[in-house]
C-alpha cells in the first residue's frame, strides 16, 4: 500500500466544462504521474511531476495540465472537458528510496464527459 | 508508433496449468521492465520486473524472461489460480531519472477452475 488517494472516484460532466482530478499521497514522495487507461491503449502517460513545482509533460498531454503545490498533493486539470476524455485516470508515485523505476498506483478516477 | 506492444488480447487457461504472457517492444534504450497486474475497478498493481542486465527473475509462482536480442519478455505463472484472471500489463522504462513508464495494451487472463 503506497498511500495514495485519488478523488473523485467517479464523475459525471458536460462538454465544455472545467474539471479537477486529486491525487494525494501521504509519503512525500518527489515523482508523481499522471495516467489514462483507454481500451486499446493500456496506460499513457499525460504529465508528470519531480517535485513541487516541477512538471513536465507526459505522451498525451493536449488538453490538460497539471499543477503541484505541495508534495503530497497532484492536481489533473481538464480544463474545458471533452468527449475524447472519458476515460479511466489513475495517479502513481516512483518511490525515493531504492533505485527501480516501480510505480504505484491509486484507485483511480473514472470520468464520463457527455 | 507502439513502443511496447502485447499482440494477445486475451489468454484463457485451465486452473493449475502454465500462463505464459508475451510482451514486444521496439526501443533498444529501455533498460527496465515491469508486468502490473488489474483487477476491475482498482488500479494496477506492481507485480515483478526485472532489469536489463538480467535474463530471468523470479518472485513465487511468477518469473519474467527477457530476451533482448528478440526484444521480448515473457510472465510465466504456475500454476495458475484463479484468482490470477485480471489484465495483465508490461512496462518498460529507459534511462535517464524520470522513472516515465511505456505500457503496452494489455492481456486479459482468465483462469478457468
Amino acid at each position: 500500500d503506497a498511500g495514495i488517494t485519488q478523488s473523485p472516484r467517479h464523475k459525471v460532466t458536460e462538454t465544455g466544462t472545467p474539471v479537477t482530478l486529486r491525487c494525494h499521497q501521504t509519503e512525500n514522495h518527489r515523482y508523481m504521474y499522471w495516467y489514462r487507461q483507454d481500451p486499446g491503449h493500456g496506460l499513457r502517460l499525460i504529465h508528470y511531476s519531480y517535485g513541487v513545482k516541477d512538471t513536465d509533460k507526459g505522451e498525451v498531454s493536449d488538453g490538460y495540465s497539471v499543477s503541484r503545490s505541495k508534495t503530497e498533493d497532484f492536481l489533473l486539470t481538464l480544463e474545458s472537458a471533452t468527449s475524447s476524455q472519458t476515460s479511466v485516470y489513475f495517479c502513481a508515485i516512483r518511490k525515493d528510496r531504492g533505485s527501480t523505476d516501480t510505480q504505484y498506483f491509486g484507485p483511480g478516477t473514472r470520468l464520463t464527459v457527455l | 508508433d507502439q513502443q511496447v506492444k502485447q499482440n494477445s488480447p486475451s489468454l484463457s487457461v485451465q486452473e493449475g496449468r502454465i500462463s505464459i504472457l508475451n510482451c514486444d517492444y521496439t526501443n533498444s534504450m529501455f533498460d527496465y521492465f515491469l508486468w502490473y497486474k488489474k483487477y476491475p475497478a482498482e488500479g494496477p498493481t506492481f507485480l515483478i520486473s526485472i532489469s536489463s542486465i538480467k535474463d530471468k527473475n523470479e518472485d513465487g509462482r511468477f518469473t519474467v524472461f527477457l530476451n533482448k536480442s528478440a526484444k521480448h519478455l515473457s510472465l510465466h505463472i504456475v500454476p495458475s489460480q484463479p484468482g490470477d484472471s485480471a489484465v495483465y500489463f508490461c512496462a518498460a522504462s529507459g534511462p535517464g531519472n524520470t522513472g516515465k513508464l511505456i505500457f503496452g495494451q494489455g492481456t486479459t487472463l482468465q483462469v478457468k477452475p
